[in-house]
């Protein structure tokens, strides 16, 4: 199985700056298969990018996924007061899907 | 546009069998580029993936629930469905159902709301 590690644990940041989430997995594994998720209070997670760097329909370019191997990135470039949310990367290539524990990104 | 509705009994006993059942609405469940699937979180806590069922009637599980899940469709209904049998309460949680599609390389577009399960006697 797939173990995903997710850091930091929580980013504390302020509208208009840059945010850099990363996810790393216990083996390599092809970047097709990696996404990113939010997930706000209360919701169900909203999906972002696929296959590493593919932004899913409607999602702004302001959300940018990159990464390879086994070290993935989630980078949102200046930071809307409704980027602030849980962030979840998650791999789904092995018949055994896997998350990581997620991120908080915070308001400073 | 596609939608999924969980639906099912919010209290289980120990001990017993959670179901769950998803209705999808606004789209074909027997479209081989799905697959539908389960996931869940417990209060406070991450996602877990629980399993996913395609189109042929196949299944994969997580591996630390295989032994008590199983995930089933009835394409008549536009329903798939979920029972996990012997919880505890460390099975209470939000159950959501989704859509792995393949233009994304089956990841989750479409979510449902989620249900609150909750295992108490």
């Amino acid at each position: 199985e797939i173990l995903l590690t997710q850091s930091p644990g929580t980013l504390s940041l302020s509208p208009g700056e840059r945010a850099t989430l990363s996810c790393r997995a216990s083996q390599i594994f092809s970047s097709s298969y990696l996404a990113w998720y939010q997930q706000k209070p209360g919701q169900a997670p909203r999906l972002l990018t696929y296959a590493a760097s593919s932004r899913a329909t409607g999602i702004p370019d302001r959300f940018s996924g990159s990464g390879s191997g086994t070290d993935f990135t989630l980078t949102i470039s200046r930071l809307e007061p409704e980027d602030f949310a849980v962030y979840y990367c998650q791999q789904y290539g092995s018949s055994s899907y896997t998350f990581g524990q997620g991120t908080k990104l915070e308001i400073k | 546009q596609v939608q999924l509705q969980e639906s099912g009994p919010g209290l289980v006993k120990p001990s017993q069998t959670l179901s769950l059942t998803c209705t999808v609405s606004g789209g074909s469940i027997s479209s081989g580029r799905y697959y539908w699937i389960w996931i869940r979180q417990p209060a406070g806590k991450g996602l877990e993936w629980i399993g996913r069922i395609y189109t042929s009637g196949s299944t994969n599980y997580n591996p630390s629930l295989k032994s008590r899940v199983t995930i089933s469709m009835d394409t008549s209904k536009t329903q798939f469905s979920l029972r996990l049998s012997s919880v505890t309460a460390a099975d209470t949680a939000v159950y959501y159902c989704a859509r792995g599609n393949s233009d994304y390389n089956y990841a989750m577009d479409v979510w449902g709301q989620g249900t609150t399960v909750t295992v108490s006697s």
